[in-house]
Protein backbone atom coordinates (compact mmCIF):
# COMPACT_ATOMS: atom_id res chain seq x y z
CA UNK A 1 0.00 0.00 0.00
CA UNK A 2 1.05 3.52 -0.82
CA UNK A 3 2.21 5.30 2.55
CA UNK A 4 2.58 8.61 3.87
CA UNK A 5 4.17 9.82 6.88
CA UNK A 6 2.28 12.65 9.30
CA UNK A 7 3.46 13.94 12.65
CA UNK A 8 1.29 12.49 15.74
CA UNK A 9 0.51 15.91 16.78
CA UNK A 10 0.26 19.53 15.77
CA UNK A 11 -1.13 22.62 17.89
CA UNK A 12 -2.55 25.87 16.45
CA UNK A 13 -3.92 29.33 18.05
CA UNK A 14 -7.74 30.28 16.98
CA UNK A 15 -7.51 32.66 13.80
CA UNK A 16 -4.25 31.14 13.01
CA UNK A 17 -3.18 29.32 9.78
CA UNK A 18 -2.38 25.62 10.06
CA UNK A 19 0.35 24.20 7.83
CA UNK A 20 -0.32 20.13 8.10
CA UNK A 21 2.77 18.30 6.40
CA UNK A 22 2.69 15.11 4.70
CA UNK A 23 5.10 12.62 2.70
CA UNK A 24 4.70 10.46 0.43
CA UNK A 25 7.62 9.78 -1.16
CA UNK A 26 6.68 6.31 -3.32
CA UNK A 27 3.88 8.27 -4.78
CA UNK A 28 3.53 7.12 -8.41
CA UNK A 29 2.52 9.31 -11.34
CA UNK A 30 -1.56 8.37 -10.89
CA UNK A 31 -2.05 8.03 -7.10
CA UNK A 32 -3.84 11.14 -6.05
CA UNK A 33 -3.15 13.00 -2.77
CA UNK A 34 -6.23 13.06 -0.56
CA UNK A 35 -6.93 14.88 3.13
CA UNK A 36 -9.95 13.16 5.16
CA UNK A 37 -10.25 14.22 8.58
CA UNK A 38 -12.21 13.48 11.65
CA UNK A 39 -14.14 14.53 14.45
CA UNK A 40 -14.69 13.11 17.79
CA UNK A 41 -17.75 10.21 17.73
CA UNK A 42 -18.19 10.83 13.72
CA UNK A 43 -17.43 9.51 10.12
CA UNK A 44 -14.08 10.59 8.55
CA UNK A 45 -14.94 14.12 6.60
CA UNK A 46 -13.22 14.87 3.18
CA UNK A 47 -11.13 17.57 3.27
CA UNK A 48 -9.57 18.08 -0.38
CA UNK A 49 -7.45 16.39 -3.07
CA UNK A 50 -5.25 17.07 -6.00
CA UNK A 51 -2.80 15.38 -8.33
CA UNK A 52 -0.09 17.57 -9.61
CA UNK A 53 -1.31 21.43 -9.05
CA UNK A 54 -2.11 23.46 -5.66
CA UNK A 55 -5.84 23.20 -4.61
CA UNK A 56 -8.33 25.39 -2.72
CA UNK A 57 -11.81 25.17 -1.78
CA UNK A 58 -13.56 26.46 0.74
CA UNK A 59 -12.23 24.38 3.75
CA UNK A 60 -8.63 24.17 2.85
CA UNK A 61 -5.59 24.74 0.20
CA UNK A 62 -3.17 21.97 -0.65
CA UNK A 63 -0.03 22.76 -1.82
CA UNK A 64 1.64 19.86 -3.68
CA UNK A 65 5.63 19.73 -3.78
CA UNK A 66 7.10 20.58 -7.22
CA UNK A 67 8.28 15.98 -7.00
CA UNK A 68 4.66 15.44 -5.54
CA UNK A 69 6.93 13.46 -2.46
CA UNK A 70 5.32 15.65 -0.36
CA UNK A 71 2.44 17.72 0.54
CA UNK A 72 0.85 21.01 3.17
CA UNK A 73 -2.65 20.94 3.91
CA UNK A 74 -3.15 24.79 5.12
CA UNK A 75 -6.22 25.80 7.41
CA UNK A 76 -5.86 29.42 6.47
CA UNK A 77 -7.76 30.35 9.66
CA UNK A 78 -7.98 27.52 12.66
CA UNK A 79 -11.30 27.47 14.24
CA UNK A 80 -11.92 25.39 17.35
CA UNK A 81 -14.19 23.38 15.12
CA UNK A 82 -11.24 22.50 12.95
CA UNK A 83 -9.97 20.11 16.35
CA UNK A 84 -9.79 16.60 14.43
CA UNK A 85 -7.67 13.93 13.27
CA UNK A 86 -6.34 14.64 9.44
CA UNK A 87 -5.39 12.05 7.59
CA UNK A 88 -3.25 12.34 4.26
CA UNK A 89 -3.95 9.44 1.80
CA UNK A 90 -2.82 8.21 -1.14
CA UNK A 91 -5.77 7.58 -3.42
CA UNK A 92 -4.33 4.57 -5.85
CA UNK A 93 -5.39 2.83 -8.89
CA UNK A 94 -2.91 -0.10 -8.38
CA UNK A 95 -3.39 -3.70 -7.07
CA UNK A 96 -6.12 -5.26 -6.30
CA UNK A 97 -8.64 -2.14 -4.64
CA UNK A 98 -8.89 -0.17 -7.74
CA UNK A 99 -9.26 3.57 -5.18
CA UNK A 100 -9.31 2.44 -2.12
CA UNK A 101 -8.46 5.04 0.85
CA UNK A 102 -6.06 3.66 2.77
CA UNK A 103 -5.68 5.80 5.96
CA UNK A 104 -2.45 5.91 8.68
CA UNK A 105 -2.67 7.32 12.02
CA UNK A 106 -3.47 11.08 11.08
CA UNK A 107 -2.07 14.20 12.82
CA UNK A 108 -4.63 15.18 15.90
CA UNK A 109 -4.93 19.21 15.51
CA UNK A 110 -5.33 20.90 18.67
CA UNK A 111 -6.82 24.55 18.57
CA UNK A 112 -6.61 26.69 21.51
CA UNK A 113 -8.83 29.31 22.11
CA UNK B 1 -25.23 16.40 5.00
CA UNK B 2 -23.41 13.58 3.47
CA UNK B 3 -26.40 11.31 2.60
CA UNK B 4 -24.82 8.20 3.33
CA UNK B 5 -26.84 6.19 6.34
CA UNK B 6 -25.77 3.45 8.21
CA UNK B 7 -27.80 1.33 10.83
CA UNK B 8 -27.79 0.57 13.51
CA UNK B 9 -25.84 3.24 15.51
CA UNK B 10 -24.84 1.04 18.25
CA UNK B 11 -25.02 -3.16 19.06
CA UNK B 12 -23.94 -4.87 21.51
CA UNK B 13 -23.47 -8.84 20.99
CA UNK B 14 -22.02 -12.11 22.42
CA UNK B 15 -18.78 -13.42 21.55
CA UNK B 16 -19.36 -15.97 18.60
CA UNK B 17 -22.96 -14.29 16.75
CA UNK B 18 -23.10 -12.87 13.84
CA UNK B 19 -24.17 -9.54 12.81
CA UNK B 20 -25.10 -7.58 9.82
CA UNK B 21 -24.62 -3.98 9.58
CA UNK B 22 -26.04 -2.04 6.88
CA UNK B 23 -25.31 1.23 4.78
CA UNK B 24 -27.40 3.50 2.44
CA UNK B 25 -25.45 5.32 -0.13
CA UNK B 26 -25.23 8.43 -1.58
CA UNK B 27 -27.79 8.64 -4.60
CA UNK B 28 -25.59 7.92 -7.71
CA UNK B 29 -22.63 6.09 -6.29
CA UNK B 30 -21.87 2.93 -7.55
CA UNK B 31 -18.77 2.17 -4.85
CA UNK B 32 -19.18 1.18 -1.49
CA UNK B 33 -16.28 0.67 0.97
CA UNK B 34 -16.42 -0.73 4.39
CA UNK B 35 -13.78 -0.04 7.09
CA UNK B 36 -12.98 -1.28 10.80
CA UNK B 37 -11.77 1.09 13.06
CA UNK B 38 -10.42 1.00 16.52
CA UNK B 39 -10.40 2.56 19.50
CA UNK B 40 -7.52 5.30 18.92
CA UNK B 41 -6.94 3.81 15.44
CA UNK B 42 -7.24 4.82 11.64
CA UNK B 43 -9.82 3.19 10.00
CA UNK B 44 -8.70 0.09 8.43
CA UNK B 45 -10.05 -1.19 4.63
CA UNK B 46 -12.35 -4.43 5.07
CA UNK B 47 -13.10 -4.61 1.50
CA UNK B 48 -15.20 -2.86 -1.55
CA UNK B 49 -18.12 -3.01 -3.70
CA UNK B 50 -18.39 -1.94 -7.11
CA UNK B 51 -21.36 -2.60 -9.12
CA UNK B 52 -22.40 -5.47 -6.50
CA UNK B 53 -19.02 -7.52 -7.44
CA UNK B 54 -16.32 -7.37 -4.77
CA UNK B 55 -13.80 -5.07 -5.60
CA UNK B 56 -10.64 -5.24 -3.41
CA UNK B 57 -10.14 -7.06 0.09
CA UNK B 58 -8.00 -6.20 2.94
CA UNK B 59 -6.42 -8.01 5.29
CA UNK B 60 -9.44 -9.36 7.26
CA UNK B 61 -10.34 -13.43 7.45
CA UNK B 62 -13.54 -14.84 5.29
CA UNK B 63 -15.94 -14.74 8.31
CA UNK B 64 -16.16 -10.74 7.56
CA UNK B 65 -18.35 -10.84 4.06
CA UNK B 66 -20.71 -8.32 1.89
CA UNK B 67 -23.06 -7.66 -0.35
CA UNK B 68 -24.06 -5.20 -2.69
CA UNK B 69 -27.60 -4.02 -3.78
CA UNK B 70 -28.56 -3.03 -7.00
CA UNK B 71 -29.78 0.45 -5.87
CA UNK B 72 -25.86 0.42 -4.62
CA UNK B 73 -26.99 0.36 -0.40
CA UNK B 74 -24.90 -2.67 0.90
CA UNK B 75 -24.49 -5.11 3.91
CA UNK B 76 -21.48 -6.24 6.07
CA UNK B 77 -21.74 -9.37 7.88
CA UNK B 78 -19.59 -10.88 10.43
CA UNK B 79 -19.75 -14.27 11.75
CA UNK B 80 -18.17 -15.84 14.81
CA UNK B 81 -17.87 -12.43 16.69
CA UNK B 82 -14.51 -12.14 18.37
CA UNK B 83 -14.03 -9.70 21.07
CA UNK B 84 -11.50 -7.64 19.16
CA UNK B 85 -14.26 -7.04 16.47
CA UNK B 86 -15.41 -4.31 19.00
CA UNK B 87 -15.09 -1.58 16.78
CA UNK B 88 -16.08 1.38 14.72
CA UNK B 89 -17.66 -0.15 11.72
CA UNK B 90 -17.64 2.83 8.80
CA UNK B 91 -19.07 2.40 5.44
CA UNK B 92 -18.05 4.92 2.53
CA UNK B 93 -19.56 5.80 -0.55
CA UNK B 94 -18.47 7.22 -4.11
CA UNK B 95 -18.18 7.31 -7.71
CA UNK B 96 -15.71 4.89 -8.96
CA UNK B 97 -12.53 6.82 -9.57
CA UNK B 98 -9.51 8.03 -7.74
CA UNK B 99 -10.46 12.02 -8.45
CA UNK B 100 -13.80 11.66 -6.22
CA UNK B 101 -14.72 12.37 -2.74
CA UNK B 102 -15.82 9.88 -0.80
CA UNK B 103 -18.73 10.25 1.47
CA UNK B 104 -18.77 8.42 4.56
CA UNK B 105 -21.64 7.65 7.19
CA UNK B 106 -21.25 8.32 11.03
CA UNK B 107 -20.27 4.40 11.56
CA UNK B 108 -22.06 1.70 13.44
CA UNK B 109 -20.05 0.64 17.10
CA UNK B 110 -20.11 -2.80 17.46
CA UNK B 111 -19.42 -4.11 21.06
CA UNK B 112 -18.62 -7.59 21.56
CA UNK B 113 -18.75 -8.99 25.09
Amino acid sequence: DAKTTQPNSMESNEEEPVHLPCNHSTISGTDYIHWYRQLPSQGPEYVIHGLTSNVNNRMASLAIAEDRKSSTLILHRATLRDAAVYYCILRTGGGTSYGKLTFGQGTILTVHP
Amino acid sequence: ETGVTQSPTHLIKTRGQQVTLRCSSQSGHNTVSWYQQALGQGPQFIFQYYREEENGRGNFPPRFSGLQFPNYSSELNVNALELDDSALYLCASSPRGLNTEAFFGQGTRLTVV
